[in-house]
């Protein structure tokens, strides 16, 4: 399965933009790029997903990169709720490998009041 | 829509016995995922099931382990005998499609002393 990398912790302040960054250098194709998030004390919870054009939905927009080597999740205004560990998944469309998400390490969101 | 149902909330047990951890999918999902996430290895994926049919179990980490779905309700992952190193939170996710976004529960914490 193609990697992501993503920092490991990245700390904002509440009621600001936050541009949380993923690279993926080794992408292919067919690899729709899938974005979870786990709340304290909760499973993972979906958040975006998209392929080549940027996405918006109720929770937040992703941007991809015209190369498609990297993305960046956005928050538009962050909330105390939004602390969480955001995870930049691939995801193969033509339905490579296993059908389940290979989770990394993710990037720990801290909001700061 | 209740969500994914996963019970106990909380398991504490002796090493050497057996437990058996439960999931019910959401109505119309054709696909169940076992999770388990842990400090040293984050989330990985145990197996998962189509149309209650396990595809793949290659993630289950030895025989100890089995899990089942005996109908589109409800699935059981088994630890007998359980040790110490089988201490972790475990979650089930399920899909109503391939390649539709996972919705998690919000798992069980395992305990073995």
């Amino acid at each position: 399965d193609a990697k992501t990398t993503q920092p490991n912790s990245m700390e904002s302040n509440e009621e600001e933009p936050v541009h949380l960054p993923c690279n993926h250098s080794t992408i292919s194709g067919t690899d729709y790029i899938h974005w979870y998030r786990q709340l304290p004390s909760q499973g993972p919870e979906y958040v975006i997903h998209g392929l080549t054009s940027n996405v918006n939905n109720r929770m937040a927009s992703l941007a991809i990169a015209e190369d498609r080597k990297s993305s960046t999740l956005i928050l538009h205004r962050a909330t105390l709720r939004d602390a969480a560990v955001y995870y930049c998944i691939l995801r193969d469309g033509r339905g490579g490998g296993a059908d389940g998400l290979t989770f990394g390490k993710g990037t720990h969101l801290i909001i700061q009041p | 829509d209740a969500g994914v149902i996963q019970s106990p909330r909380h398991e504490v047990t002796e090493m050497g016995q057996e437990v058996t951890l439960r999931c019910k999918p959401i109505s119309g999902h054709d696909y169940l995922f076992w999770y388990r996430q842990t400090m040293m290895r984050g989330l990985e994926l145990l197996i998962y099931f189509n149309n209650n049919v396990p595809i793949d179990d290659s993630g289950m980490p030895e025989d100890r382990f089995s899990a089942k779905m005996p109908n589109a309700s409800f699935s059981t992952l088994k630890i007998q005998p359980s040790e110490p190193r089988d201490s972790a939170v475990y979650f089930c996710a399920s899909t109503p499609a391939r390649f539709s976004p996972l919705h998690f529960g919000n798992g069980t914490r395992l305990t073995v002393t």
